[in-house]
């Protein structure tokens, strides 16, 4: 069973702000929702996570809607380098050693 | 810090030898993973660790062997390599924060070939 579904692939321009939904309708009351990335044939890179708040770092956004059925990770001002694939995770903290990657939505870019 | 290192990158094997992939993180994290990820598709998880002496199976430990005697390193073994086994390997270690909230730094890949 899939505990999220993303979009297969989306694009957008350099400089403006990339929106990557994320549905995750039977995450469980202590579930977190973490973002990963994977730039081409490189390991993945954490990106952020939140438990139901929305959340901000040097990288990213998150917001998780009231019900925390969905989230959105938000780049605010894509690069030609932000071109990867990104994963939306839902997982028990502790148990973080036995991530599920799914096949993420590959995020293109474009000048 | 290094962080989480691999080697080899690349390797090719026949079917039917063995070898070791090494995977060492100088971070003190506890937890630490091997995954392989095929082609267009995500990681799945092989084996994985909580801590020294402690490794417990993944989704697909079929073929391989792991075992942790120190924090810093976690190796993986094929026993006998078989063509399905070609893939990208990654090893992963896992921060632990007071907030019991944890993010993985992965290592760069090794990528394995059998004939």
């Amino acid at each position: 069973d899939a505990k999220t579904t993303q979009p297969t692939s989306m694009d957008c321009a350099e400089g403006r702000a990339a929106n990557l939904p994320c549905n995750h309708s039977t995450i469980s009351g202590n579930e977190y929702v973490y973002w990963y990335r994977q730039i081409h044939s490189q390991g993945p890179q954490y990106i952020i996570h939140g438990l139901k708040n929305n959340e901000t770092n040097e990288m990213a956004s998150l917001i998780i809607t009231e019900d925390r059925k969905s989230s959105t990770l938000i780049l605010p001002h894509a690069t030609l380098r932000d071109t990867a694939v990104y994963y939306c995770i839902v997982n028990v903290p502790g148990a973080n050693s036995k991530l599920t990657f799914g096949k993420g939505i590959t995020l293109s870019v474009r000048p | 810090n290094a962080g989480v290192t691999q080697t080899p990158k690349f390797q090719v094997l026949k079917t039917g030898q063995s070898m070791t992939l090494q995977c060492a993180q100088d971070m003190n994290h506890e937890y630490m993973s091997w995954y392989r990820q095929d082609p267009g598709m995500g990681l799945r998880l092989i084996h994985y660790s909580v801590g020294a002496g402690i490794t417990d199976q993944g989704e697909v430990p079929n073929g391989y062997n792991v075992s942790r005697s120190t924090t810093e390193d976690f190796p993986l073994r094929l026993l006998s390599a078989a063509p399905s086994q070609t893939s990208v390997y990654f090893c992963a270690s896992t921060t632990r924060r007071d907030r019991a909230d944890y993010e993985q730094y992965f290592g760069p890949g090794t990528r394995l070939t059998v004939t």
